[in-house]
């Protein structure tokens, strides 16, 4: 089946700007998934979804940093008032929401985001 | 807080040579460990799991390892071919946490 799907591939924006990042799960994966990615660096924990609400935001940067997930499946990352500091890859990982121990992460191709 | 570090950082060797990736993580409290491999611009694909019960993975020419009271974990690749060639990382899921600590990464080049 088609694995997590992450649109744009690629978005640059001007400083102060606001973008939204869209991340489709695999189907019937019930936890979802943020984080972002610098240069040479590993993946780092944004926020956590089960269902339709967030059940861990704490890795979320600062108030600029919004995610919803309305109907339980596609979520959407905002940013507002982009700064040059935001330009990363950011990551959609969704999973079965098995116990913790077993359950295994599934990543998307992940947004490219540039601020000029 | 827990940290995942990953030695070394980059590593070049010939095809067909076995070799060894090694991460080390500061609180052996996890739920579990997973490698990863990315390849340039791409996302992460999952490559093994191990359950913070279990000692040992193996796929194909990949084995990994756990020695949870210890924090460490290997990832062993066997006859290893320019195609592995990508960056493999190793992750850990903190007991009482659904989020994944990510080390930094090995960057791994397998010459033909």
């Amino acid at each position: 089946g088609a694995g997590v799907s992450q649109t744009p591939s690629n978005k640059v924006t001007e400083k102060g700007k606001y973008v939204e990042l869209r991340c489709d799960p695999i189907s019937g994966h019930t936890a979802l998934y943020w984080y972002r990615q610098s240069l040479g660096q590993g993946p780092e924990f944004l926020i956590y979804f089960q269902g339709t609400g967030a059940a861990d935001d704490s890795g979320l940067p600062n108030d600029r940093f919004f995610a919803v997930r309305p109907e339980g499946s596609v979520s959407t990352l905002k940013i507002q008032r982009t700064e040059r500091g935001d330009s990363a890859v950011y990551l959609c990982a969704s999973s079965l929401a098995l116990r913790r121990e077993k359950d295994e992460q599934f990543f998307g191709p992940g947004t490219r985001l540039t601020v000029l | 807080k827990q940290e995942v570090t990953q030695i070394p950082a980059a590593l070049s060797v010939p095809e067909g040579e076995n070799l060894v990736l090694n991460c080390s993580f500061t609180d052996s409290a996890i739920y579990n460990l997973q490698w990863f491999r990315q390849d340039p611009g791409k996302g992460l694909t999952s490559l093994l799991l191990i359950q913070s019960s279990q000692r040992e993975q193996t796929s194909g020419r990949l084995n990994a390892s756990l020695d949870k009271s210890s924090g460490r974990s290997t990832l062993y690749i066997a006859a290893s071919q320019p195609g592995d060639s990508a960056t493999y990382l190793c992750a850990v899921k903190p007991s009482g946490t659904y989020k994944y600590i990510f080390g930094t990464g090995t960057r791994l080049k397998v010459l033909a």
